[in-house]
């Protein structure tokens, strides 16, 4: 079934350690994004990528980095975890703009 | 800043009855405006993507609205039915900010038997 892997699904982390989160896409679609999702806030972009080999800064990208090495892999890592990073990672990926987002299940994310 | 503001925050219904959810938003320069379904514990689904251009879409029992000039966006569902409670999230792009989705914080549906 074509669509959007990420992992792990659930992660408890130390703080000051590093962390990559996977995400995978098989539809062959230019552009991926990570969201985490707290309550309260809702949904905040970290980071975009519109093609491979292209990343930008979303609302909230302090404290961590992508890379968009080729269409399909688009990995989030964080450089040193803290606390205030404990939320629920979503992964996205639509074709271009102005095209409907999809989702991956979602990783959560522990820092104590 | 665009702001997505999506009112009640949570709802019950009886199953069958009709129903409507709102989403507001700031800055009416958008691409379009899509609406998502998110079970607990899992990600988001995309249910219709409405075009600025566009008044309304429709899919199934699910109508959106779009009234860009106001900057509203309604949802309406037909004959709820019990597998309908999720939370739904509106959401919408920008013109100018490269497929960068502002998210509402959503109205979590509960339908009843």
């Amino acid at each position: 079934i074509a669509g959007i892997t990420q992992a792990p699904t659930s992660q408890i982390l130390a703080a000051g350690r590093r962390m990559t989160l996977r995400c995978t896409q098989d539809m062959r679609h230019n552009a991926m994004y990570w969201y985490r999702q707290d309550l309260g806030l809702g949904l905040r972009l970290i980071h975009y990528s519109n093609t491979a080999g292209t990343t930008g800064k979303g609302e909230v990208p302090d404290g961590y980095s992508v890379s968009r090495a080729n269409t399909d892999d688009f990995p989030l890592t964080l450089a040193s975890a803290v606390p205030s990073q404990t939320s629920v990672y979503f992964c996205a990926s639509s074709e271009q703009y102005n095209s409907p987002l999809h989702f991956g299940n979602g990783t959560r994310l522990t820092v104590t | 800043k665009q702001e997505v503001t999506q009112i009640p925050a949570a709802l019950s219904v009886p199953e069958g009855e009709n129903l409507v959810l709102n989403c507001s938003f700031t800055d009416s320069a958008i691409y379009n405006l899509q609406w998502f379904r998110q079970d607990p514990g899992k990600g988001l689904t995309s249910l219709l993507l409405i075009q600025s251009s566009q008044r309304e879409q429709t899919s199934g029992r699910l109508n959106a609205s779009l009234d860009k000039s106001s900057g509203r966006s309604t949802l309406y569902i037909a004959a709820s039915q019990p597998g309908d409670s999720a939370t739904y999230l509106c959401a919408v792009e920008n013109t100018g900010t490269a497929s960068k989705l502002t998210f509402g914080t959503g109205t979590r549906l509960q339908v009843t038997l």
